[in-house]
């Protein structure tokens, strides 16, 4: 069975200041990764995937993440944080008959 | 707008009572999912139906029951709710260009 590690509940970093937020999968077979995010009180909002193709995968926002194969990671960044990126993000893989398997999640704040 | 429509958007029940959780999809997808989402817990996938006439057990799947009324909706019962039914509920679908989730229905317990 397919499965997600986000092994930091928060991530904590000053605006203007570039992000990370970890992520680590398992999946037999090639991987269908998906990074969204959630605003307080919100729905899921989709930010970027990776099928097939180049390792860094551009999305909404300003968002990225790098596809690692051999670290099995795919790591959500961005250059340059906002305040309004403030929110919680969820990892995900895709598994049997295309159910989405999410990991726990991580609180992103940026400090002003 | 096409989307992902869930009824209600909030609800609070009395333990043992039951109710139907409500969704529909104007996208034309074949596959549609019911998660629950908990504090620290992520979303856990509770049934879904990979298409019109199927559905199948996800994660936590105790304790409910679904319906793929057709293509377009599929509902999630609670036949005698329990205050560990306590949870914020998504509906989301699937296509050829990806998912989209509804926004979600808060269901308290007490």
């Amino acid at each position: 069975a397919q499965s997600v590690a986000q092994p930091e509940d928060q991530v904590n970093v000053a605006e203007g200041n570039p992000l990370t937020v970890k992520c680590t999968y398992s999946v037999s077979g090639n991987p269908y990764l998906f990074w969204y995010v959630q605003y307080p009180n919100r729905g899921l909002q989709f930010l970027l995937k990776y099928i097939t193709g180049d390792n860094l995968v551009k999305g909404s926002y300003g968002f990225e993440a790098e596809f690692n194969k051999s670290q099995t990671s795919f790591h959500l960044k961005k250059p340059s944080a906002l305040v309004s990126d403030s929110a919680l993000y969820f990892c995900a893989v895709r598994g049997l008959y295309s159910t989405l398997t999410f990991g726990k999640g991580t609180m992103l704040l940026v400090s002003p | 707008n096409a989307g992902v429509t869930q009824t209600p958007k909030f609800q609070v029940l009395k333990t043992g009572q039951s109710m139907t959780l409500q969704c529909a999809q104007d996208m034309n997808h074949n596959s549609m999912y019911w998660y629950r989402q908990d504090p620290g817990m992520g979303l856990r996938l509770i049934y879904y139906s990979a298409s019109e006439g199927t559905t199948d057990k996800g994660e936590v799947p105790n304790g409910y029951n679904v319906s793929r009324l057709n293509k377009r909706e599929f509902s999630l019962r609670l036949e005698s709710a329990a205050p560990s039914q306590t949870s914020v509920y998504f509906c989301a679908s699937s296509g050829a260009y990806g998912y989209t989730f509804g926004s979600g229905t808060r269901l308290t317990v007490v």
